[in-house]
């Protein structure tokens, strides 16, 4: 079934630091979501990608639709502390479809 | 602007007691809403998905059942519960009329099987 492969799975960095993750499939997607979770909540929609080598941006978040199709990249710039938790990436299992597949997460733990 | 409601935020329960959690999602109409399941921090496990009213589809054969009363109304359930049922538990909603493929998710329930 199709998967979503994230990288890496944690990450421990300095404040300031710009923060570089990415998901990564076998198969073609056509939605890319990037979410974030602190602890002990639910996961917020961060952005949403709908183009192959679409860029978009929220704020410090840049995230992009990989050309292939297979892939897509998040990076934080400038990170401050409440950039602390999970990321998560997903995308629909079918265009369209009700369910989506999530990535297991990259972990980001910031040292002030 | 849409929420959506979870409660209770935390639960701890016995092994072989009942269980009801419940969503709630104010400001859409027929909704399609999602259970999921977390444990340790990492990895959503979606477990029931509803497009309406009495429509339930079940992901993976567990001890947990989901039943939709009402089109902004998700419930899940369980006769009796098992260690094994501890965990983070997440509703989520999603509008396909919007033609995306969003989710949004709730604050969550911590259950804690004793």
């Amino acid at each position: 079934g199709q998967q979503l492969n994230q990288s890496p799975q944690s990450m421990f960095i300095q404040e300031g630091e710009d923060v570089s993750m990415n998901c990564t499939s076998s198969s073609i997607f056509n939605t890319w979501l990037w979410y974030k979770q602190e602890p002990g909540e639910g996961p917020v929609l961060l952005i949403a990608l709908y183009k192959a080598g679409e860029l978009t941006s929220n704020g410090r978040l840049t995230a992009q639709f990989g050309i292939t199709r297979k892939d897509s990249f998040l990076n934080i710039s400038a990170s401050i502390p409440s950039d602390v938790g999970i990321y998560f990436c997903a995308g629909p299992l079918i265009q369209g479809a009700q369910k989506l597949v999530f990535g297991q997460g990259t972990r980001l733990t910031i040292n002030p | 602007s849409q929420t959506i409601h979870q409660w209770p935020a935390t639960l701890v329960q016995p092994v072989g007691s009942p269980l009801s959690l419940e969503c709630t999602v104010e400001g859409t109409s027929n909704p399609n809403l999602y259970w999921y399941r977390q444990a340790a921090g990492r990895g959503l496990q979606l477990l029931f998905y509803s497009v309406g009213i009495g429509q339930i589809s079940s992901e993976v054969p567990q001890n947990l059942s989901a039943s939709r009363p009402q089109d902004r109304q998700f419930i899940l359930s369980s006769k009796k519960l098992l260690l094994s049922d501890s965990g983070f538990y997440l509703c989520a909603w999603s509008d396909e009329r919007e033609g995306g493929n969003e989710q949004f998710f709730g604050p969550g329930t911590r259950l804690t099987v004793l």
